[in-house]
């Protein structure tokens, strides 16, 4: 089974620039959620899609940030304008078990870092 | 809220000693718990989950973890670290009614010398 796959693996930005990355769940995954990990700390929930429906942005800085699923499989997450403390890993995570946290797959993450 | 602290960001120890990495959480409800074990430029792997089935669980590579009530623990252990163990560990809660959404521990790096 092939894992969650995300790109770029590695983007440097200067602040106020804009950034987007890419996810592609586990086929078949109808949930899919972005985390960001910031630096010395556990990962954070910033947005969960159920199919191509929004179902918790509830922790998503929305006045820079913005994330879709088209089509219900593939998602990017946009950040605009970048601030310094955006540096961080972003995992995509996907899942086959709604409401589950056991059928949880993440992907290996993009390193953002803002200069 | 739920929340996780795990007591140690450092454990070093010697390869084919034991291993115990610290977790305490705080719940109002019945927890749903995890460690989580995150390899370099890898993603985030599961290594156990508490499902309230059985109080000590095992996972993967020989890894274990118990569960106390009454101490509020879930401490994570191995009785022989491998060289290959060295990496982030991460203790987990999800939300009662969420129990897809992971709130998780700030991580603990467990070295193994040789």
């Amino acid at each position: 089974e092939a894992g969650v796959a995300q790109s770029p693996r590695y983007k440097i930005i200067e602040k106020r620039q804009s950034v987007a990355f890419w996810c592609n769940p586990i086929s078949g995954h109808a949930t899919l959620y972005w985390y960001q990990q910031i630096l010395g700390q556990g990962p954070k929930l910033l947005i969960q899609f159920q199919n191509n429906g929004v179902v918790d942005d509830s922790q998503l800085p929305k006045d820079r940030f913005s994330a879709e699923r088209l089509k219900g499989v593939d998602s990017t997450l946009k950040i605009q304008p970048a601030k310094l403390e955006d540096s961080a890993v972003y995992l995509c995570a996907s899942s086959g078990e709604a409401g589950s946290a056991y059928g949880y797959t993440f992907g290996s993450g993009t390193r953002l870092t803002v200069v | 809220a739920q929340s996780v602290t795990q007591l140690d960001s450092h454990v070093s120890v010697s390869e084919g000693t034991p291993v115990l990495l610290r977790c305490n959480y705080s719940s109002s409800y019945s927890p749903s718990l995890f460690w989580y074990v995150q390899h370099p430029n890898k993603g985030l792997q599961l290594l156990l989950k508490y499902t309230s089935a059985a109080t000590l669980v095992k996972g993967i590579n020989g890894f274990e973890a118990e569960f106390k009530k009454s101490e509020t623990s879930f401490h994570l252990t191995k009785p022989s670290a491998h060289m290959s163990d060295a990496a982030e560990y991460f203790c987990v809660v999800s939300e009662p009614r969420r129990t897809d959404k992971l709130i998780f521990g700030t991580g603990t790096r467990l070295q193994v010398f040789p």
